[in-house]
């Protein structure tokens, strides 16, 4: 099976633009989780997204939104960038269910907002 | 909310020898404890997990042992090899979310 993949790998925006990260995850995985990885902050939990539906969210402000389609593909997407914004960003897919809670991670998308 | 702390930072250990990480949690509800390797410039790779019905699980040359009781889990490993050079993070979640929280890492160095 092929992995998750993400797109682009690599994105330099300005400050105040927008930016939109696709993610497509292992065949037949239904669960899409996004994480932001800084040097300072480690690894935090963006949202995840099952069935269309965000189940769950992390501590990010509103500027951080998402949505995932029929074919469980999902994008996030970023508004007014600030240089803070930029990080790598990792997606995640894992098959839900009883015993579905292992995650899968993307190789992520480098964003530098300048 | 769920917090993961994770010691050392950084730790370095002769080839052969073994490595042990510690994790501890603060939400006793947690009750998936993975830990992922990620290697400079690459994804976290999954490496091993325990749930919380296990105390101990055993893959080749790495362990996870979960202490409930006391919140705390640790990731051995057994004659390490340069390969196993990388950054270690645990994390946890409860119930069926896929929501994980991360420990701040531990860089590995396996001096050869």
């Amino acid at each position: 099976k092929a992995g998750v993949t993400q797109t682009p790998r690599y994105l330099i925006k300005t400050r105040g633009q927008q930016v939109t990260l696709s993610c497509s995850p292992i065949s037949g995985h239904r669960s899409v989780s996004w994480y932001q990885q800084t040097p300072g902050q480690g690894l935090q939990f963006l949202f995840e997204y099952f069935s269309e539906t965000q189940r769950n969210k992390g501590n990010f402000p509103g500027r951080f939104s998402g949505r995932q389609f029929s074919n469980s593909r999902s994008e996030m997407n970023v508004s007014t960038l600030e240089l803070g914004d930029s990080a790598l960003y990792l997606c995640a897919s894992s098959l839900a269910g009883q015993h579905g809670n292992e995650q899968f991670f993307g190789p992520g998308t480098r964003l530098t907002v300048l | 909310g769920e917090n993961v702390e994770q010691h050392p930072s950084t730790l370095s250990v002769q080839e052969g020898d073994s490595a042990v990480i510690k994790c501890t949690y603060s939400d006793s509800a947690s009750n998936y404890f993975p830990w992922y390797k990620q290697e400079l410039g690459k994804r976290p790779q999954l490496i091993i997990d325990i749930r919380s019905n296990v105390g101990e699980k055993k893959d080749q040359r790495i362990a996870v042992t979960l202490n409930k009781t006391a919140k705390h889990f640790s990731l051995h490993i057994t004659e390490t090899q340069p390969e196993d050079s990388a950054v270690y993070f645990c994390a946890a979640s409860y119930g069926s979310a896929r929501q994980l929280t991360f420990g701040s890492g531990t860089q590995l160095t396996v001096l050869p």
